[in-house]
């Protein structure tokens, strides 16, 4: 079955600070990997996914996420965070075969600091 | 263009009450997921609809649990004799096709309170 852990459940930086959020998961066959957000008040939106090729992948608003194959992560990172950043993030993940709905962790809330 | 909406927005019910969620996915969307979020945990998939497939139950938690697509657009979920553990927010999902990789685009969500 699939899994996904996030570690870090609460984050707080100050504006400026480097991010790095973990994801780890756990299947067993191709996977594709997603990286959600939820703004305060908002829905939930794509930031960024992993399906082939270049395992750097960049997504909207300065974010990036590296897929490493043989630790199973898909670690979020973005150099510098704003205020603006403060939400919640969510890692997901799915195969190319069997179920395709998303399976998720239980979310990072990240809180940034002005 | 529009998004997924979802309606009601909040609902608060007793417990043994059924309850009708709904959704309206994005026009043209042939896939439809059904998710839930209990408080501090992720969303937990319940059912996915694809177009006049058989709808994948697997994620629905009980046989109280229930939804169905009408005409391959607007979906209904529904909770009989409803119990306290149900009380989460519920969120609906749509994409455009088949393809593993698309991606989910999500409604606002139902918050579901059972008293």
């Amino acid at each position: 079955a699939q899994s996904v852990s996030q570690h870090n459940h609460h984050v707080i930086l100050s504006e400026a600070a480097s991010l790095e959020l973990g994801c780890n998961y756990s299947y067993g066959g191709t996977v594709n990997l997603f990286w959600y957000v939820q703004y305060p008040g908002q829905h939930l939106q794509l930031l960024l996914k992993y399906f082939s090729g270049d395992p750097l992948v960049k997504g909207i608003k300065g974010f990036e996420a590296e897929f490493i194959k043989s630790k199973f992560s898909f670690n979020l990172r973005k150099p510098s965070v704003q205020w603006s950043d403060t939400a919640e993030y969510f890692c997901a993940v799915n195969g190319d075969t069997g179920r395709r709905a998303l399976t998720f962790g239980s979310g990072t809330r990240l809180q940034v600091q002005p | 263009g529009a998004g997924v909406s979802q309606s009601p927005s909040n609902k608060v019910t007793e417990k043994g009450k059924d309850v009708e969620l709904r959704c309206d996915p994005i026009s043209g969307h042939t896939a439809l997921y059904w998710y839930r979020q209990s408080l501090g945990q992720g969303l937990e998939f319940l059912i996915y609809f694809q177009g006049n497939s058989a709808p994948d139950k697997s994620g629905l938690p009980s046989d109280r649990f229930s939804a169905e697509r009408t005409g391959g657009s607007v979906s209904t979920l529904t909770i009989q004799r409803t119990q306290q553990e149900d009380s989460a927010v519920y969120l609906c999902a749509s994409s455009p096709g088949i393809a593993f990789r698309d991606e989910q685009f999500f409604g606002p969500g139902t918050r579901l309170t059972v008293l």
